[in-house]
């Protein structure tokens, strides 16, 4: 198996644009998570998924970002506008497991630089 | 919120010695566990602790897990250059299904 798949890898934009961050998660995995990691803040949870289903997105920070996952192969996690401040690595997850405290696989992550 | 914290936040140490890295952690937990992210990648599971044991092996890591002390300790033995990466404990909370939150980590620098 490829692993999760995160497109693409380097992502810079200006201010006010919109951004669409992507992920494949591993087949057959059941939960999918988006982290956002910055230096100040480490490793934040953002929202996940469960079968396709968004179960918690207290993690969002601002309505200015969104996430979708239309089939169990693919999210999307979408800034709009864009900010400099979410200028961040942001990683997607996959797990198999029936519960959320098992293994993760991550992908390796989209470096956004908003200018 | 920060459930994991790593200490130190940085260590340097020679190829061939080992490498001990701290995780301590607020609230009761079903499972701990540790992650390892080299530079540009994302993170990669290394072990999973219960909180039923007490010690666990694999490889070149031993992690121990005392929930008494709420805290945790990552040993990399007879270290290595291609250890050189950030280390993160990642925990759950005991009171449901809940998602794991990790630490902000340990960088851990082997000099050849």
């Amino acid at each position: 198996d490829a692993g999760v798949i995160q497109s693409p890898r380097h992502e810079v934009t200006e201010m006010g644009q919109e951004v669409t961050l992507r992920c494949k998660p591993i087949s057959g995995h059941d939960y999918l998570f988006w982290y956002r990691q910055t230096m100040m803040r480490g490793l934040e949870l953002l929202i996940y998924f469960n079968n396709n289903v968004p179960i918690d997105d207290s993690g969002m920070p601002e309505d200015r970002f969104s996430a979708k996952m239309p089939n169990a192969s693919f999210s999307t996690l979408k800034i709009q506008p864009s900010e400099p401040r979410d200028s961040a690595v942001y990683f997607c997850a996959s797990s198999s497991f029936r519960t959320l405290n098992e293994k993760l696989f991550f992908g390796s992550g989209t470096q956004l630089s908003v200018l | 919120s920060q459930q994991g914290e790593e200490d130190p936040q940085a260590l340097s140490i020679q190829e061939g010695e080992n490498a001990t890295m701290n995780c301590s952690y607020k609230t009761s937990i079903n499972n701990l566990q540790w992650y390892r992210q080299n530079s540009g990648r994302g993170l990669v599971h290394l072990i999973l602790i219960r909180s039923n044991e007490r010690e666990k092996h694999s490889g070149r890591l031993r992690v121990t897990l005392d929930t008494s002390k709420k805290s945790s300790s990552l040993l990399i033995t007879a270290s290595r250059a291609a250890d050189t990466a950030s280390y993160f404990c990642a925990t759950d909370v005991d009171s449901g299904n809940t998602p794991l939150v990790f630490g902000k980590g340990t960088r851990l620098s082997v000099i050849a």
